[in-house]
């Protein structure tokens, strides 16, 4: 069973444009919640995290939403470009654990 | 990719024999983790290590094990591979405390293919 639930599964953006990708959870004791984004042939690499007590954070065109009434957040990517293209994975974690619940990834495609 | 090796990068083998993966860090961080993706599944933890010799299990730990007996590598062997082991798996390293999720490092992967 998925602990996150992630779509879409693929995305095709023009360059300039606003990428969103979304996940949900279950379990409110998940306590911190990275996006993760996967180059082919490489290891993901963490891009952006957030607590649950923000409901927001920005890190350049990367910007988290957290809504923790509705037990989601999602991933906001400004001004797309191609090189943004890649693979991106929202996670999950439990206080203290030594596990991420990762989803099951968007494939981001930006257009030139 | 943060001082992660992963070795070999890729691997063909027979069901029912036995493989062995390795991962080297020259960052002397603490804690070192296996994971292993797949389609439609997203990363899930094999095992990891917390320190030399100290290793538990994940959530897909059935058919795998593992030693650390250096804090720079961690050894992942499938004792009888089986095709539903085929897979691409990554090692991840961490140097943090409790919270040791905070900052993954991820290695680039080995693209493990079992016929």
């Amino acid at each position: 069973q998925q602990q996150v639930k992630q779509s879409p599964q693929s995305l095709i953006v023009q360059k300039g444009g606003i990428s969103i990708i979304n996940c949900a959870y279950e379990n409110t004791a998940f306590d911190y919640f990275p996006w993760y984004q996967q180059f082919p042939g490489k290891g993901p690499a963490l891009l952006i995290a957030i607590r649950p007590d923000v409901s927001e954070k920005k890190e350049g065109r990367f910007t988290i939403s957290f809504n923790k009434s509705a037990k989601q957040f999602s991933l906001h990517i400004m001004d797309s470009q191609p090189g943004d293209s890649a693979t991106y994975f929202c996670a999950a974690s439990l206080p203290g654990a030594n596990n991420l619940f990762f989803g099951t990834g968007t494939r981001l495609t930006v257009i030139p | 990719d943060a001082g992660i090796t992963q070795s070999p990068r890729h691997k063909v083998t027979e069901t029912g024999t036995p493989v062995t993966l390795r991962c080297h860090q020259t960052e002397n961080h603490r804690y070192m983790y296996w994971y292993r993706q797949d389609p439609g599944h997203g990363l899930r933890l094999i095992h990891y290590s917390y320190g030399v010799k100290d290793t538990d299990k994940g959530e897909v730990s059935d058919g795998y094990s593992v030693s650390r007996s250096k804090t720079e590598d961690f050894l992942l062997t499938l004792e009888s591979a089986t095709s539903s082991q085929t897979s691409v798996y990554f090692c991840a390293i961490s140097d943090d405390g409790p919270l040791t999720n905070e900052k993954l490092f991820f290695g680039s992967g080995t693209q493990l293919s079992v016929l």
